[in-house]
């Protein structure tokens, strides 16, 4: 059965503290990797795709990483305005995406 | 580009009523879709279209209908409520089914 899992659940950071969030995932045929932000009462907002184990984005303090098993966002010296849920996705073979359960971030000022 | 609307943004139902979530998107995206997002579940898919005419069930289909007769629009219905469908409600659109997908800001739906 197709999953995708996020560690840890929650996160508290000091800002400028660096860190990373983890998705590990078991899809067959994985056509993509994705990572979203979730704010507080809103939808998710896009934040990278990954289609191939090496593969790395980058934007702002943020860079997302995939190997065959794993995908990890880093976050470089977080600011207060990091702080959010974020979320990762797998595509699959079936065009069905799969969400991880998110790592909610909290960066203190 | 007003990306991706849904409405209602707030709906409160009794038990057994029905309604129609509506989703529209303006970006002539081919493949949509429809979450419910429950707390400590993450979001979960429910219905999908990978184009007009198309449509097929994701892992939380039972008490939902869909239809896609326009590539803009993917109405979700709700049949007969129950106090299980109590949630938060998100459509999605993205140009392929392997593409990064775009949400709408939401329904928050109570069921009494």
């Amino acid at each position: 059965e197709d999953q995708v899992t996020q560690s840890p659940e929650a996160l508290r950071l000091q800002e400028g503290e660096s860190s990373s969030l983890n998705c590990s995932y078991t899809v067959s045929g994985l056509r993509g990797l994705f990572w979203y932000r979730q704010d507080p009462g809103k939808g998710p907002e896009f934040l990278f795709t990954l289609y191939s184990a090496g593969e790395e984005k980058e934007k702002e303090r943020l860079k997302a990483t995939l190997t065959k098993k794993e995908s990890f966002l880093h976050i470089t010296a977080p600011k207060p305005e990091d702080s959010a849920t974020y979320l990762c996705a797998a595509a699959g073979g079936t065009y069905k995406y799969i969400f991880g359960t998110g790592t909610r971030l909290k960066v203190l000022a | 580009n007003a990306g991706v609307t849904q409405t209602p943004k707030f709906q409160v139902l009794k038990t057994g009523q029905s309604m129609t979530l509506q989703c529209a998107q303006d970006m002539n995206h081919e493949y949509m879709s429809w979450y419910r997002q429950d707390p400590g579940m993450g979001l979960r898919l429910i219905h999908y279209s990978v184009g007009a005419g198309i449509t097929d069930q994701g892992e939380v289909p039972n008490g939902y209908n869909v239809s896609r007769s326009t590539t803009e629009d993917f109405p979700l219905r709700l049949l007969s409520a129950a106090p299980s469908q109590t949630s938060v409600y998100f459509c999605a659109s993205s140009y392929a089914g392997d593409y990064e997908q775009y949400f709408g800001p939401g329904t928050r739906l109570t069921v009494t």
